[in-house]
């Protein structure tokens, strides 16, 4: 059964600090890991999919990596600003039948300007 | 604008009472979900739906059923309300057929008093 923990749970920073989110999955046999952000009472919102042969997503001030093999995908976030104060949400899509996402519980992000 | 739209936005009910809630996509996904997230903001799959077929099922009370009418529509219908029941609920969709991520609805916060 596929399990996804992200850590820390929560994490203050001043503004202009750059920010690192982990998870971790336990079955490797993943098709993609996809990184979400939740912003207090609204829905998802897509950041970056990172494809399992892909070893890292850049956009913009955001990027991901991917370490299949060792179960790990990190989040990094350049400068951040107040407005990157957020929930992220890591989920990973496996194979089992319907393909379904399993979700970590969230880093809560809070940028002090 | 292209999207997954949920309706009730907000769903305040008594114990005992049926409603639902209505998922629509207008990508042209294939597959659609229900996610329930709970107090601890941990986000479960209970429902998956392929071209109007039941993928998947997840432990989900037989109280709660999924309808697709076509495959741009997801409804939940949830019978015999409970305290427990009270949640937000997400519907997403997803493009079948390559490496495709998944788009969420802003959700549906469901309150049983």
């Amino acid at each position: 059964k596929q399990e996804v923990t992200q850590i820390p749970a929560a994490l203050s920073v001043p503004e202009g600090e750059n920010l690192v989110l982990n998870c971790s999955f336990t079955d490797s046999a993943i098709y993609n890991l996809q990184w979400f952000r939740q912003d207090p009472g609204k829905g998802l919102t897509s950041l970056l999919l990172i494809q399992s042969s892909q070893r890292e997503q850049t956009s913009g001030r955001l990027n991901a990596s991917l370490d299949k093999s060792s179960g790990r995908s990190t989040l990094y976030i350049a400068a951040s600003q107040p407005g990157d104060s957020a929930t992220y949400l890591c989920a990973v899509r496996t194979g089992a039948a319907g393909n379904k996402l399993t979700f970590g519980g969230g880093t809560r992000v809070l940028v002090k300007p | 604008d292209t999207a997954v739209s949920q309706t009730p936005k907000y769903l305040v009910t008594q114990m005992g009472n049926d409603k639902s809630i209505k998922c629509e996509q207008n990508l042209g996904h294939d597959t659609m979900y229900w996610y329930k997230q709970d107090s601890k903001k941990f986000l479960k799959i209970m429902f998956s739906y392929n071209n109007k077929e039941l993928i998947i099922n997840e432990t989900v009370p037989n109280r709660f059923s999924p309808k697709s009418p076509d495959k741009a529509h997801l409804n939940l219908h949830i019978n015999s309300l409970e305290l427990g029941d009270s949640a937000v609920y997400f519907c997403a969709s997803r493009k079948i057929g390559g490496d495709y991520g998944y788009t969420f609805g802003s959700g549906t916060r469901l309150t049983v008093v």
